[in-house]
């Protein structure tokens, strides 16, 4: 069965910190890997990863994707209160090896930063 | 670009009504439309994947006959909780995938559906 992990669940965080979200993965047919924000309504994304080993950054955000050991990371540097949130690691796969999948999500990190 | 929205925002109907929600790509086609439910502290959960001109693909343990899916044109689709209960109640979020071009998906903002 196909399968997201996350972790941890749940962080806390002061204002400054840098904080690392962790995702690891079991799925056949992997396409790849997306990164979501969730606060008060749907999911906004975040980043996809397809390659090994290539860094993704937008500002103070950075991830990248192990295909071999089957896991990416989501960095947050110097944390502001306004990256509280959920963070969702989702993954897409491509059944019978088709051009496009269905997105499995983990269950998300929930990320408070206080002042 | 790539705008998703769902109607209604939220909804409170009495147990055994039937509630439709609508999923519309405002400036895009969508091929493919997913329907999922997220629970409390829960993560999204795909119930089924909504393909235009063709019946929906319902993932296991999701009831087709319960939730109803119309994938009418390449920019709505609806799903309808037909004779909704307590247990329904929750948050429904689509998303649209582009019919052209990388195959993200765009996520609406979602349905608070509650059951009284």
């Amino acid at each position: 069965e196909d399968k997201v992990v996350q972790s941890p669940l749940s962080l806390v965080v002061h204002e400054g910190d840098t904080v690392t979200l962790n995702c690891s993965y079991e799925v056949t047919n992997f396409r790849s890997l997306l990164w979501y924000k969730q606060e008060k309504k749907a999911p906004t994304f975040l980043f996809m990863l397809t390659s090994s080993g290539i860094e993704k950054k937008s500002g103070r955000l950075s991830s990248i994707l192990d295909k071999k050991e089957l896991f990416s990371i989501l960095n947050i540097t110097a944390t502001q209160t306004g990256d509280s949130a959920v963070y969702l690691c989702a993954v897409e796969t491509a059944p019978y090896g088709g051009s496009q999948g269905n997105l499995i999500f983990g269950k998300g990190t929930k990320l408070s930063v206080k002042p | 670009g790539a705008v998703v929205s769902q109607h209604p925002s939220w909804v409170i109907c009495k147990s055994g009504t039937s509630v439709k929600i609508e999923c519309r790509s405002l400036d895009f086609q969508a091929t493919t439309m997913f329907w999922y439910r997220q629970f409390p502290k829960q993560s999204l959960m795909l119930m089924a994947t909504s393909n235009e001109g063709s019946k929906a693909t319902y993932e296991q343990g999701v009831e087709k006959d319960k939730f109803l899916i119309n994938h009418a044109s390449l920019t709505l689709s609806t799903l309808t909780v037909t004779s909704a209960h307590p247990e329904d109640s929750s948050f429904y979020i689509c998303s649209a995938r582009r019919s052209t071009g990388y195959n993200e998906q765009f996520f609406g903002p979602g349905t608070r559906l509650t059951v009284l």
